[in-house]
């Protein structure tokens, strides 16, 4: 099993739906949970990082983190073409000193206009 | 505040070589991290440093290796290339983890490996 697993998609989203990403961890002494989108050719850029239970909205995004089922989402409202790009869904142990990051394989997401 | 820099952007390299990459990080930030990307196993911790010190380790040969300086720049080695370390190389910034958290980690562009 592997330690962060993510659907690997593609994912087509109609312009203006939500667009839902889900990710399951193994180790529950994770601690930090991020989302990153990494549009082709370019390194992974930060959108999205939560700690607690529950939901945290940031503009369009929305994560929700349930560490009793060891899962994590993303929403994405009112998709655009540009949200088109592969989201990394990546998870730190901080029992482990230090920032380690692990992370699925991505969810590809394409918005149809 | 200017983001992650790293230099070179593109190398090619032939089998046996060796390669150095560099890592500037965000102003402040004293955790420098580097990941490998390839489209086979996804993006994978190779080590982190701070203050200096190696700090983690992930499941890579010897054949890697890092070093952090006092201004928190740090390069990565590779040596004897082989062709399986054609890869995209990233490196991440961030501030040290928090007492119960991890901390937000930033990427560069990336330096782009080829070896043939």
């Amino acid at each position: 099993q592997k330690e962060v697993e993510q659907n690997s998609g593609p994912l087509s989203v109609p312009e203006g739906a939500i667009a839902s990403l889900n990710c399951t961890y193994s180790d529950r002494v994770s601690q930090s949970f991020f989302w990153y989108r990494q549009y082709s050719g370019k390194s992974p850029e930060l959108i999205m990082s939560i700690y607690s239970n529950g939901d945290k909205e940031d503009g369009r995004f929305t994560a929700q983190l349930n560490k009793a089922s060891q899962y994590v989402s993303l929403l994405i409202r009112d998709s655009q073409p540009s949200d088109s790009a592969t989201y990394l869904c990546a998870v730190n142990k901080v029992k482990a000193a230090g920032n380690k990051l692990t992370f699925g394989g991505g969810t590809r997401v394409l918005v149809k206009p | 505040k200017a983001g992650v820099t790293q230099t070179p952007r593109y190398l090619i390299k032939t089998r046996g070589q060796q390669v150095t990459l560099s890592c500037s990080p965000i102003s402040g930030h004293r955790s420098v991290s580097w990941y490998q990307q390839t489209p086979g196993q996804g993006l994978q911790f190779l080590f982190e440093y701070f203050s200096e010190t190696q700090r983690n380790k992930g499941n890579f040969p010897g054949r890697f290796s890092g070093r952090q300086f006092s201004n928190s720049r740090s390069e990565m080695n590779v040596s004897t290339l082989e062709l399986g370390d054609s890869a995209l190389y990233l490196c991440a910034s961030s501030l040290p983890p928090l007492r119960d958290r991890g901390n937000e980690q930033f990427f560069g562009p990336g330096t782009r490996l080829t070896v043939l």
